[in-house]
């Protein structure tokens, strides 16, 4: 089955420490993205990605990081300087170029600083 | 820039009732897309529709109904009969016609059937 899968679903940090969110797609997207989820805030684009080797920041990168080795995978890690990481995040993908088209989503890894 | 706005963060029903979701957006490009994703408790977003800013025709879709209005830039959601089933979080979106474009979301509405 195609789709997109997020690992894991909850993470556990401890404050200081950076974390890596995974990401994988198997729809032959070019493009992906990483949302972040907060209560009432709806959705935040973090990065977002149009092909392997090219990133571009969102409206809350600060904070984060990404990487785009591979078309199927885009890696997001919350690094120490991201003063409050407690959010659920998304991974989406589409296809690029075509603005018509609609994004897929994971279904999210919910990150909590203990 | 681009912005959604959904005015109502919940709506409670009783099971049967009909509701409307109201989304508004805002943006300077002739050219776009419209949006509605369901976000269930389990977490992942659903594509439930799409619409360019050249079609203005309203769609249904089983108990589903969307009214795109250009004149008052809204797109909204009606779901008639409502069912337990469609309690969930409801996201209205934006995306324009130019170079790297990303959806724009809106805060999301909750909706609550209760039986």
């Amino acid at each position: 089955d195609g789709g997109i899968t997020q690992s894991p679903k909850y993470l556990f940090r401890k404050e200081g420490q950076n974390v890596t969110l995974s990401c994988e797609q198997n729809l032959n997207h070019d493009a992906m993205y990483w949302y972040r989820q907060d209560p009432g805030q709806g959705l935040r684009l973090i990065y977002y990605s149009q092909i392997v080797n090219d990133f571009q920041k969102g409206d809350i990168a600060e904070g984060y990081s990404v990487s785009r080795e591979k078309k199927e995978s885009f890696p997001l890690t919350v690094t120490s300087a991201q003063k409050n990481p407690t959010a659920f995040y998304l991974c989406a993908s589409s296809r690029r170029g075509t603005v018509n088209t609609e994004a897929f989503f994971g279904q999210g890894t919910r990150l909590t600083v203990v | 820039a681009q912005k959604v706005t959904q005015a109502q963060t919940e709506i409670s029903v009783v099971e049967k009732e009909d509701v409307t979701l109201d989304c508004v957006y805002e943006t300077r490009d002739t050219t776009y897309y419209l949006f509605w994703y369901k976000q269930p408790p389990s977490g992942e977003l659903v594509f439930l529709i799409r619409r360019n800013s050249f079609d203005e025709q309203n769609e249904i879709s089983g108990r589903y109904s969307w009214n795109f209005q250009k004149s008052t830039s809204s797109f909204n959601f009606t779901i008639t009969a409502s069912q337990v089933v469609d309690s969930a979080v409801y996201f209205c979106a934006l995306r324009v016609d130019s170079g790297y474009s990303t959806l724009t979301f809106g805060k999301g509405t909750m909706l609550l059937v209760s039986p």
